[in-house]
């Protein structure tokens, strides 16, 4: 059974730069969450998709954060212009449809802003 | 605004004794509650749910009671091992819309051997 999994584990960028994070969920989850956890915090909410449609945004999300789910597998995160503020883990779940079925994790991407 | 809370930050237990974990939220609408596991750099592991429907759910050494009259959820851990160790969340999700999960902010449990 593979479990959801999340490329690349650690990133570290220059402020300013670009990056983007992928996640693949487990195959037959056609739900999927996009989360990020700073220090002492638990983990926030950024975004949700259905199959491909992105059906929810936090407002945590700025303009420069965009999540895709082309073909309703994988997703990817992009952050443009990062700034110091951004660097968290990043964390994407998935589960499958129905009403209280429970998201299972990936080990994150941790995100370092310089 | 903090909907759902975990006041104590850590918690150290003996191993082979109790340990119990608490947790408390404010919205009405919640419906459905979890419990993670977080290990350093990795992600949080499912552990246990309950639906606010029962106020009991068992599984081996774990235990999740919920007072939906206090919104207040607890975790038990009998008997505690050091293995337990780590970050615990709790979650909260309503039962609508896109089932997104609020966390509290982590309780960390140390089990002294």
């Amino acid at each position: 059974d593979t479990g959801v999994s999340q490329n690349p584990r650690h990133k570290i960028t220059k402020r300013g730069q670009n990056v983007t994070f992928r996640c693949d969920p487990i195959s037959e989850h056609n739900r999927l969450y996009w989360y990020r956890q700073t220090l002492g915090q638990g983990p926030e909410f950024l975004t949700y998709f259905q199959n491909e449609a992105q059906l929810e945004k936090s407002r945590l999300l700025s303009d420069r954060f965009s999540a895709e789910r082309p073909k309703g597998s994988f997703s990817t995160l992009e952050i443009q212009r990062t700034e110091q503020g951004d660097s968290a883990m990043y964390l994407c779940a998935s589960r499958t449809g129905g009403n209280q079925e429970t998201q299972y994790f990936g080990p994150g991407t941790r995100l370092l802003v310089l | 605004d903090q909907q759902v809370k975990q006041n104590s930050p850590s918690l150290s237990v003996q191993e082979g004794r109790i340990s119990i974990l608490n947790c408390d939220y404010t919205n009405s609408m919640f419906d459905y509650f979890l419990w993670y596991k977080k290990y350093p750099a990795e992600g949080p592991t499912f552990l246990i749910s309950i639906s606010s429907i029962k106020d009991k759910n068992e599984d081996g050494r774990f235990t999740v009671f919920l007072n939906k009259s206090a919104k207040h959820l607890s975790l038990h851990i009998v008997p505690s091992q050091p293995g337990d160790s780590a970050v615990y969340f709790c979650a909260a999700s309503g039962s609508s819309g896109t089932y997104k999960y609020i966390f509290g902010t982590g309780t960390r449990l140390k089990v002294l051997a």
